[in-house]
């Protein structure tokens, strides 16, 4: 089983209200990722992180912030949350060797957020 | 169009069915394949890469086909407990950033 760990797992929240949904793994991992996955539709890459101090945007725009001050932790923000944000968010992480190969992504169990 | 595409069933098969699974992707340049397994209301998992040569792991036999830009999975013999969203996914470039399918969603039955 991957050590990687989201909080909350569900999250109902009015609109406004700033948000920060948590994602820790503890195998040392320099490369983490946030995803955005509506049900049925397809996981979208909005930040991924290649170590401290470093944060990229993904393919798909996103309102949230993220930010990397330590290897293990990567939260996830949203100032001010609509019910547009509503959507299941997926934490993930790897282990870095180089800017080719590949290596398996391992995912977190995901926070359900629901704007209303 | 999108990046990576999938049939989205449901395949609803018997137990002990063989079942087959395509994917399409457009960038040419795309150097590394995977299927991921996801269950319901849970995160992907890593089900097998996919290489060249075709490669097998148990009752999961995948497939490459770089001319054609197409990606299979077949399961074989196959359970309940394979019942879930069977997701074909993409690395193009370097750093390590997928993109998903949508997902093909299989369940197995009695």
């Amino acid at each position: 089983e991957a050590d990687i760990y989201q909080t909350p797992r569900y999250l109902v929240i009015g609109t406004g209200k700033k948000i920060t949904l948590e994602c820790s793994q503890t195998m040392g991992h320099d490369k983490m990722y946030w995803y955005q996955q509506d049900p049925g539709m397809e996981l979208h890459l909005i930040h991924y992180s290649y170590g401290v101090n470093s944060t990229e945007k993904g393919d798909l725009s996103s309102e949230s912030t993220v930010s990397r001050i330590r290897t293990e932790h990567f939260p996830l923000t949203l100032e001010s949350a609509r019910p547009s944000h509503t959507s299941q968010y997926l934490c993930a992480s790897s282990d870095r060797k180089d800017d080719i190969s590949y290596n398996e992504q391992f995912f977190g169990p995901g926070t359900r957020l629901t704007v209303l | 169009r999108k990046e990576v595409e999938q049939d989205p069933g449901p395949f609803n098969v018997p137990e002990g069915a063989t079942v087959a699974f395509n994917c399409t992707y457009s960038n040419s340049a795309s150097q590394s394949f995977f299927w991921y397994r996801q269950d319901c209301r849970k995160e992907p998992k890593l089900l097998m890469s996919v290489y060249s040569s075709g490669n097998e792991d148990g009752r999961f036999t995948a497939q490459l086909n770089r001319a054609s830009q197409y990606i299979s999975l077949l399961i074989r013999d196959s359970k309940l407990s394979d019942s879930a969203t069977y997701l074909c996914v993409v690395n193009t470039g370097g750093g390590n950033k997928l993109t998903f399918g949508t997902g093909t969603q299989l369940k197995v039955e009695l």
